[in-house]
């Protein structure tokens, strides 16, 4: 049972816009932590994709954005297109643990 | 280019000890923190613990406190995870990440390509 709450699954046709939620509690995202979001293609290793609720690293497109509201994140992606098919984990900290946790991870499928 | 290298895999039998290293590339080592990660077969991401390369001093998760310790060596810009006691649940592929900022909620912006360590008899 991960700390952060995320659906397991989600799905969309290409060109359509996805969200991906991640709900937490008052001691990590509700504490007013940073919320991190990462894609994981298979087999590779997971990639920075939306750091400090709704920054993004050189090269990852502007179709990808984040937000937050309370003890909640969520990850949205617009103009979905085939490669965005890969596992999407969001990344907090929480200060009841004294270290970072992730979501389960939710696995996004292009119709 | 900034990156961190791995070994690709290692093989070990229940209840021996696994010493994974990281070897960063293209930064300073000691201006960043470093943080292991693994993830078990069909899993998802689990957090193992933290080394502020600088000072050597770490923090572990509850799950692995007696069983994992990590060090680094600043002269050939290098990270350990040791992992003692193993068990075919430890299964796993293991990475190091960067920290961006130095914080306690730092997001994890250069990943190794992970080391697959196999638990079997």
């Amino acid at each position: 049972q991960s700390v952060l709450t995320q659906p397991p699954s989600v799905s969309g046709a290409p060109g359509q816009r996805v969200t991906i939620s991640c709900t937490g509690s008052s001691s990590n995202i509700g504490a007013n932590y940073d919320v991190h979001w990462y894609q994981q293609l298979p087999e590779t290793a997971p990639r920075l994709l939306i750091y400090g609720y709704n920054n993004r690293p050189s090269g990852v497109p502007d179709r990808f954005s984040g937000s937050k509201s309370g003890t909640s994140a969520s990850l949205a992606i617009s103009g979905l297109q085939a490669e965005d098919e890969a596992t999407y984990y969001c990344q907090s900290y929480d200060s009841s643990l004294s270290g970072s946790v992730f979501g389960g991870g939710t696995k996004l499928t292009v119709l | 280019q900034v990156q961190l290298v791995q070994p690709g895999s290692e093989v070990k039998k229940p209840g021996d000890s696994v010493k994974v290293s990281c070897k960063a590339f293209g930064y300073t080592l000691t201006s960043h923190y470093m943080y292991w990660v693994r993830q078990a077969p069909g899993q998802g991401l689990e957090w193992m613990g933290i080394i502020n390369p600088s000072g050597g001093s770490t923090s572990y998760a509850q799950k692995l406190q007696g069983r994992v310790t990590m060090t680094r060596d600043t002269s050939t810009s290098t990270v350990y995870m040791e992992l003692s006691s193993l068990r075919s649940e430890d299964t796993a592929v293991y990475y190091c990440a960067r920290g961006t900022w130095l914080r306690a909620d730092d997001a994890f912006d250069i990943w190794g390509r992970g080391t697959l360590v196999t638990v079997s008899s």
